[in-house]
């Protein structure tokens, strides 16, 4: 079974713009979660997605939006980008209940300059 | 609210020395805990979980973790480090409310192994 994908690996983006990271979950997965990691801050969950509904939210501004598709497939959207939003963000599937366990995609690695 | 705190953000080992890396919780209601792996430049791969069943549980390349809830510890060990094993662990305790819920994280403990 293939594991969860992330596009782009890797991205640069400026300050004020916006970017658009994408997910797809293991086949079969309905559950979808994203989490940013910072040397700082570390793990920090951001929301998650089921049936195409976010079902849980962290603490995030409202700059961080998400949405999913009916194949399960999932994007998230940073809006004005601020230098602080550099992190690696990591997607993370289950069947269907985020609160057990998870599996994580590479991550899509956020530059903004 | 859940928490996990980590002991230590980096641990040194002699490749064949025991590997012990420390995990506290805090859970108003019996955990779900993991241990996850980060290679460099890789996302999260689950080494174990614990779901309520055995104390102690075995996951993948030898480790294991004792859940004790006196102590309210879920320690990660490995009775003989391998190089292969230098990495980021992150300890995560599960945030249920019914059918949903997220992971969240210890800061993680960097493991280095000299030869």
């Amino acid at each position: 079974k293939a594991g969860v994908t992330q596009t782009p690996r890797y991205l640069i983006k400026t300050r004020g713009q916006q970017v658009t990271l994408s997910c797809s979950p293991i086949s079969g997965h309905r559950s979808v979660s994203w989490y940013q990691q910072t040397p700082g801050q570390g793990l920090q969950f951001l929301f998650e997605y089921f049936s195409e509904t976010q079902r849980n939210k962290g603490n995030f501004p409202g700059r961080f939006s998400g949405r999913q598709f009916s194949n399960s497939r999932s994007e998230m959207n940073v809006s004005t980008l601020e230098l602080g939003d550099s992190a690696l963000y990591l997607c993370a599937s289950s069947f269907q209940d985020a609160g057990l366990e998870q599996y994580f995609g590479p991550g899509t690695r956020l530059t903004v300059t | 609210a859940q928490s996990v705190t980590q002991l230590g953000s980096h641990v040194s080992v002699s490749e064949g020395a025991l590997v012990l890396l420390r995990c506290n919780y805090s859970s108003s209601v019996p955990p779900y805990l993991f241990w996850y792996v980060q290679y460099p430049n890789q996302g999260l791969q689950l080494l174990l979980k614990y779901t309520s069943a055995a104390t102690l549980v075995k996951g993948i390349n030898g480790f294991e973790a004792e859940f004790k809830k006196s102590e309210t510890s879920f320690h990660l060990t490995k009775p003989s480090a391998h190089m292969s094993d230098a990495a980021e662990y992150f300890c995560a305790v599960s945030d249920r409310r019914g059918s949903q819920g997220n992971l969240i994280f210890g800061k993680g403990t960097k493991l280095s192994v000299k030869p």
